[in-house]
């Protein structure tokens, strides 16, 4: 299993351009989450979804949106890039339904963003 | 006041030394209590989780758990530099939406050979 990979790995956008993030996990599982890290910041939800065609909003959602239309992949678009979103964005997954330790999140690799 | 505190860091001590570290919260709902490493430029993994007060050990680490205090601690024992990362604490309530977890703001150590 590759697990959960993310492309790009790094991206410079201009103010006002709009980009996907491409999430996708082989592991067959039903929530994924769209995460922000800022230095210094911890790590701040941006989506959330609990199964394909069903995306809710966590912390920090503007600016960006989502969709899922199959369990693999979870897409993070941003429309009209600002400086503000200038991050680190990690999209992570969880089977619900497995043994495993309840809250136990498996993250991809990130991607680094920068906005000028 | 933020749901969860942790100690900011950076952290640096000799190879061998004890590490603690600590986090707060304010939230009672929390009833799961996780810590993730992340090394540089990759993302976090989990490394322990508990669901009750008192200690937990795997190996060379030991998490806390004191729910009266509202106090979590992860100790690692005979540090080693391949400990060097971030380590975040991370705490989740029964259910919540989507299994939410919050996040620490994360505390980064170095280990010194």
């Amino acid at each position: 299993n590759a697990g959960v990979t993310q492309t790009p790995k790094f991206r410079i956008l201009k103010i006002g351009q709009s980009m996907t993030l491409q999430c996708t996990q082989d592991m067959n599982h039903n929530y994924m989450y769209w995460y922000r890290q800022d230095p210094g910041m911890g790590l701040k939800l941006i989506y959330y979804s609990v199964g394909a065609g069903i995306t809710d909003k966590g912390e920090v959602p503007n600016g960006y949106n989502v969709s899922r239309s199959t369990t693999e992949d979870f897409p993070l678009r941003l429309e009209l890039a600002a400086p503000s979103q200038t991050s680190v964005y990690f999209c992570a997954s969880r089977d619900s339904s497995s043994g495993a330790p309840q809250e136990t999140q498996y993250f991809g690799p990130g991607t680094r963003l920068l906005v000028l | 006041q933020k749901e969860v505190e942790q100690d900011p860091g950076p952290l640096s001590v000799p190879e061998g030394a004890i590490v603690s570290l600590n986090c707060t919260y304010s939230n009672s709902a929390f009833q799961y209590f996780m810590w993730y490493r992340q090394y540089s430029r990759k993302g976090p993994e989990l490394l322990m989780y508990t669901y009750s007060s008192g200690n937990k050990e795997d190996g060379r680490f030991t998490a806390q758990v004191d729910k009266s205090s509202k106090y979590i601690s992860l100790f690692i024992r005979d540090s080693q530099p391949s400990d060097s990362a971030t380590y975040l604490c991370a705490m989740g309530a029964p259910l919540s939406s989507a299994s939410k977890i919050i996040f620490g703001s994360g505390t980064r150590l170095s280990i010194r050979p």
